[in-house]
């Protein structure tokens, strides 16, 4: 299925804090989740994946877990930064002949005050 | 990861006009491009699949005679909104696939029909 975002969720931290952005995904077929981060005016920058053979990866200052229970979707920011401030969107594949085919989900905006 | 360039990266246009958007891989083979559209507070949607040599698959709901997409080789994908008109405006971003189902990402290019 498809996930439209129509106003993005916001989630305000201060610098130093721990960022958890949650994410449900609609396909259980999907098998390759991937959190991007968007700045303002350009395209999505890839910050970790994972598959759904596992339900944690971590990355620097960045983990992500996946609930394939539930398909939810999280990324933990470890000691955000002000420079993390963007929105941060999930996206599923479903592999197979949907190879770097994305559906994105909803979308959060994170603003880091210093 | 692949390199995308996307130009230009911003246009306006009058209503009525035709615009075209260029995808180019600088260093990655492409034989599948994909076109999203993202407005302004919300997620991005997949417009279409661009295949190099052969006809563009179309989501639901998207006009293939509106959004012409053009994949001649394996570097270059392009879209052309016709007739563009003041709903069209929006965000437009391409990705190509990876080797392991991730995408990579344009910039983006900032439509706007006056």
């Amino acid at each position: 299925g498809e996930s439209v975002g129509l106003h993005l969720p916001t989630l305000s931290v201060q610098e130093g804090d721990n960022s958890i952005i949650n994410c449900a995904y609609s396909n259980s077929a999907s098998d390759y989740f991937i959190w991007y981060k968007q700045e303002s005016g350009k395209g999505p920058q890839f910050i970790i994946d994972i598959r759904s053979n596992m339900d944690k990866r971590q990355g620097q200052r960045v983990t992500v877990l996946l609930n394939k229970t539930v398909k939810h979707l999280s990324l933990q920011i470890a000691a955000t930064q002000p420079g993390d401030s963007a929105v941060y969107f999930c996206a599923e594949n479903a592999g197979g002949t949907s190879y770097g085919k994305l559906t994105f989900g909803q979308g959060t905006i994170l603003t880091v005050h210093p | 990861g692949a390199v995308v360039s996307q130009h230009p990266s911003w246009v306006i246009c009058k209503s009525g006009t035709s615009v075209k958007i260029e995808c180019r891989s600088l260093d990655f083979q492409a034989t599948t491009m994909f076109w999203y559209r993202q407005f302004p507070k919300q997620s991005l949607m997949l417009m279409a699949t661009s295949n190099e040599g052969s006809k563009a698959t179309y989501e639901q709901g998207v006009e293939k005679d509106k959004f012409l997409i053009n994949h001649a080789s394996l570097t270059l994908s392009t879209l052309t909104v016709t007739s563009a008109h003041p709903e069209d405006s929006s965000f437009y971003i391409c990705s190509i696939g990876g080797r392991g189902s991730e995408a990579f990402f344009g910039q983006g290019t900032r439509l706007t029909v006056v």
